[in-house]
Order: C-alpha cells, then structure tokens, then sequence
C-alpha cells in the first residue's frame, strides 16, 4: 500500500495563477481532509470530505476549492493564488477504529506564492 | 472554538534522559487528545492518543497523561533515542470525528547523542 500520495511535492506560482493540489489514498478510507501547516501554527483544517461526494468546509476554507473525485482522490484547487496561502499542505484519509477516526497523512506539497 | 497551546517550542536532551511536552486546551468538551511525530519531509503520524475517560496511557517508551480538570495532557518520552528527534503536536477535538481536531503548535525535539 502506498498509503496517502500527495502531488506535486514543490510548487511556485505568481499571484493570481490557478492551480489544483492532487491527493489518493488506497486504504479504502471514507473521509478524507486537506490541512494547511504555518511556521510557528499547527495545522489547521481547510476542506474534508466524509464520504465520496460529499465536502464540507473546515476552519480556513477561503479561498479554496475542493473535489472529492471518487473515493480514492481529493483535490484541492486554488482559483487565484494569493501570497497569504504560502504553506505546506497536507492531506489526510481516515478511517475509524472503535470510537476514534485514526488519520494517516499524506508527505505534503510546499507552496510557494510570488 | 477549541485554542490549543503548546510548551516548549523547542527542546534538546541527551540520549537516554526523558523529555516532556504539555499542551492545554480551552474547550472542557474536549474529550480525546492525540498526539502526532513528524519528521522532516514527511506528515504527521499519530504515535498515541488518551480520550477524557482515562488519566494515562502506555505505549512502550511513550506515555501520555491527561488532567481534565487543569484541562491539561502531556506527553512524555523515556530513554530517548537521536531517532526520537522531530516536531511533535499535539490535538484536542470533541467527539469522534476527525474533522473536529484542533492542533497545537508543535515541539521540535533534538536527541543529542
């Protein structure tokens, strides 16, 4: 199993440049996520998706877009790039193991806005 | 919503000795607390996690410690080894789904050897 697989790893746009993070998990999860990670914050909960088709949003959705393509693959899109979403984003899938969702996390895309 | 705070931001030890990281939440609904290792170039990986019904729970050289009425949790690591070293978070949500977790800042951890 190659688990949760984020692409691309490295990414630069200008400001206003769209573009679409890619994630797929083989594990069979239901619910799938997008965080954000900040120097000096933790990670904070842009999208999640609790089962294919549907999305919901997290604590800092502006400015994003998501797809939740099938249940393997979760996009997240980037309509006009802005400076302020400078970060490392991570995906996650998870999938509940007696009463806790146990969540496995993809490496992550650093992006970069000029 | 839930704030989450975490101490230290960073910490060094010598190989062998322990090391301690507390987080404090806000939220007293709060009611599962997980804790997460991450090393450079990687995600998060969840190494333990204790819900409100419990004080403290094991997992070989790792051992996490929960104080509700503080509203507090710590995580501690004995006999550290230089592969202990990474950033550590540490998260709280109510509840059981994932979507609810809010995550503290992080401690990076440097085992000298």
């Amino acid at each position: 199993n190659a688990g949760v697989t984020q692409t691309p790893k490295f990414q630069v746009l200008k400001t206003g440049q769209s573009m679409t993070l890619q994630c797929a998990q083989d594990m069979n999860h239901n619910s799938m996520y997008w965080y954000r990670q900040d120097p000096g914050m933790g990670l904070r909960l842009i999208y999640y998706s609790a089962s294919e088709g549907t999305t919901d949003k997290g604590e800092v959705p502006n400015g994003y877009n998501v797809s939740r393509l099938n249940k393997r693959e979760f996009s997240l899109r980037l309509e006009s790039a802005a400076p302020s979403q400078t970060s490392v984003y991570f995906c996650a899938s998870s999938v509940q193991r007696g009463s806790t969702d146990t969540q496995y996390f993809g490496p992550g895309t650093r992006l970069t806005v000029l | 919503g839930e704030n989450v705070e975490q101490h230290p931001s960073t910490l060094s030890v010598q190989e062998g000795d322990s090391a301690v990281i507390k987080c404090t939440y806000s939220d007293s609904a709060s009611n599962y607390f997980p804790w997460y290792k991450q090393e450079l170039g990687k995600g998060p990986q969840l190494i333990i996690d204790i819900r409100s019904n419990v004080g403290e729970k094991k997992d070989q050289r790792i051992a996490v410690t929960l104080n509700k009425t503080a509203k507090h949790f710590s995580l501690h690591i004995t006999e550290t080894q230089p592969e202990d070293s990474a950033v550590y978070f540490c998260a709280a949500s109510q509840g059981t789904g994932a979507n609810n977790l809010f995550f503290g800042t992080g401690t990076r951890l440097t085992v000298i050897p």
